[in-house]
């Protein structure tokens, strides 16, 4: 079974530039999330859709970031304008819930995000 | 805030020896824990996960325990081997949410 492919693995921007991030999760899986990483903390949840509604965006900074994911199936997570705190790793993950019971998420490799 | 944390920043074990690796939560609610291995360049990797109707969970040389009573969850590693270097991460959920919040992780060292 494939993992939770995304692209790029590394992007370098000068602050106020635009960048986005694709994901691509487990085929079949109904619930994808975006993570922030910021170096030396645990991920921090930015979105969470389920098929291709959100369920959660509480923390998702909506004045920069946006997510979609119109398919149901990939998704992409996109910054406009960058800023210098947005350096981080990007990690998406997805799981296979649909129900009332917890199932784990499977993560994918990340995107290492420097703004410069 | 409510949240996730551990007790040690740092872990530095001898290869062969247990490794005991601890995380304390706040919230009451949180019904239900894993534990992510994250190796570096990787993304997170679930290593075993445990429901808060249970005291304990053994898998293949891991055992998760957990304490609802201190509200402390911990992570032991039999045997600990050079692969074992990573930085580990407990996570917790709420309310059968999906929604989980993670803990800022303790980077476990092998020495040979």
């Amino acid at each position: 079974e494939a993992g939770v492919a995304q692209s790029p693995r590394y992007k370098i921007i000068e602050k106020r530039q635009s960048v986005a991030f694709w994901c691509n999760p487990i085929s079949g899986h109904a619930t994808l999330y975006w993570y922030q990483q910021i170096l030396g903390q645990g991920p921090k949840l930015l979105i969470q859709f389920q098929n291709n509604g959100v369920v959660d965006d509480s923390q998702l900074p909506k004045d920069r970031f946006s997510a979609e994911r119109l398919k149901g199936v990939d998704s992409t997570l996109k910054i406009q304008p960058a800023k210098l705190e947005d350096s981080a790793v990007y990690l998406c993950a997805s799981s296979s819930h649909r129900g009332p019971r917890t199932d784990t998420q499977y993560f994918g490799p990340g995107t290492r995000l420097t703004v410069l | 805030g409510e949240s996730v944390g551990l007790h040690l920043p740092t872990l530095s074990v001898q290869e062969g020896d247990n490794s005991i690796i601890n995380c304390a939560y706040s919230n009451s609610a949180s019904d239900y824990f894993i534990w992510y291995k994250q190796e570096s360049g990787k993304g997170p990797q679930f290593i075993i996960d445990i429901r808060s109707n249970m005291d304990k969970r053994q898998g293949q040389r891991v055992t998760v325990l957990l304490n609802k009573t201190v509200k402390h969850l911990s992570l032991q590693i039999a045997a600990t081997q050079p692969g074992d270097s990573a930085v580990y991460f407990c996570a917790e959920n709420r309310n059968y949410g999906q929604n989980f919040v993670f803990g800022p992780g303790t980077r476990l060292s092998v020495l040979p």
